[in-house]
């Protein structure tokens, strides 16, 4: 059973404060990595993709992978409200489905 | 149509009875999933198709639930003989291929409610 496990949260974190959202998969064999973000009452959207080792970084989110230790999170710089929302990890291979994990609930204050 | 479109909206059903569900994916997209997300939890997989292969049903969590693809392009999801456990968000997405570049594409979701 392939797993992939995030903390629930909440975490909260005051506006312009870096927020670090984790993730670990239990399938060595994982090639794809993901974050998604889900406001409330709102479809998944997706905000970034990683498939090596090491950081990748897009504006003031940076996605980091250690498929070694079989991790990948998800940095947020200068945290704004409208960050946020429910993050989801999700986790795939060549031929199947994402798996996705149950999410990470971000609150930033203002 | 722009986006991955589903019908109904929501539906609300008295246990015992079938339900259909409809998506209507981005127009050449190959690759079509159903999840379904109960309130406070993740996206759990159901069942995915790509192309005219065999669909992945392995997430299907009885046999009360089947999905088709017709043309490859418009998905049914089928409950039979709803129980109120699977009151749920099911959500459809699609994407160009299933080569997992992740860019999966969602459907606003046909929220299910069984009385």
């Amino acid at each position: 059973q392939k797993e992939v496990e995030q903390n629930s949260g909440p975490l909260s974190v005051p506006e312009g404060a870096i927020a670090s959202l984790n993730c670990t998969y239990s399938d060595r064999g994982s090639q794809s990595f993901f974050w998604y973000r889900q406001y409330s009452g709102k479809s998944p959207e997706l905000i970034m993709f990683i498939y090596s080792n090491g950081d990748k970084e897009d504006g003031r989110f940076t996605a980091q992978l250690n498929k070694a230790s079989q991790y990948v999170s998800l940095l947020i710089r200068d945290s704004q409200p409208s960050d946020s929302a429910t993050y989801l990890c999700a986790v795939g291979e060549a031929g199947t489905a994402l798996i996705f994990g149950k999410g990470t609930t971000l609150s930033v204050s203002s | 149509g722009a986006g991955v479109s589903q019908s109904p909206s929501n539906k609300v059903t008295e246990k015992g009875k079938d339900v259909e569900l409809r998506c209507d994916p981005i127009s050449g997209h190959t690759a079509l999933y159903w999840y379904r997300q109960s309130l406070g939890q993740g996206l759990e997989f159901l069942i995915y198709f790509q192309g005219n292969s065999a669909p992945d049903k392995s997430g299907l969590p009885s046999d009360r639930f089947s999905a088709e693809r017709t043309g490859g392009s418009v998905s049914t999801l089928t409950i039979q003989r709803t129980q109120q456990e699977d009151s749920a968000v099911y959500l459809c997405a699609s994407s160009r291929q299933v080569l997992n570049t992740g860019e999966l594409f969602f459907g606003e979701g046909s929220r299910l409610t069984v009385l």
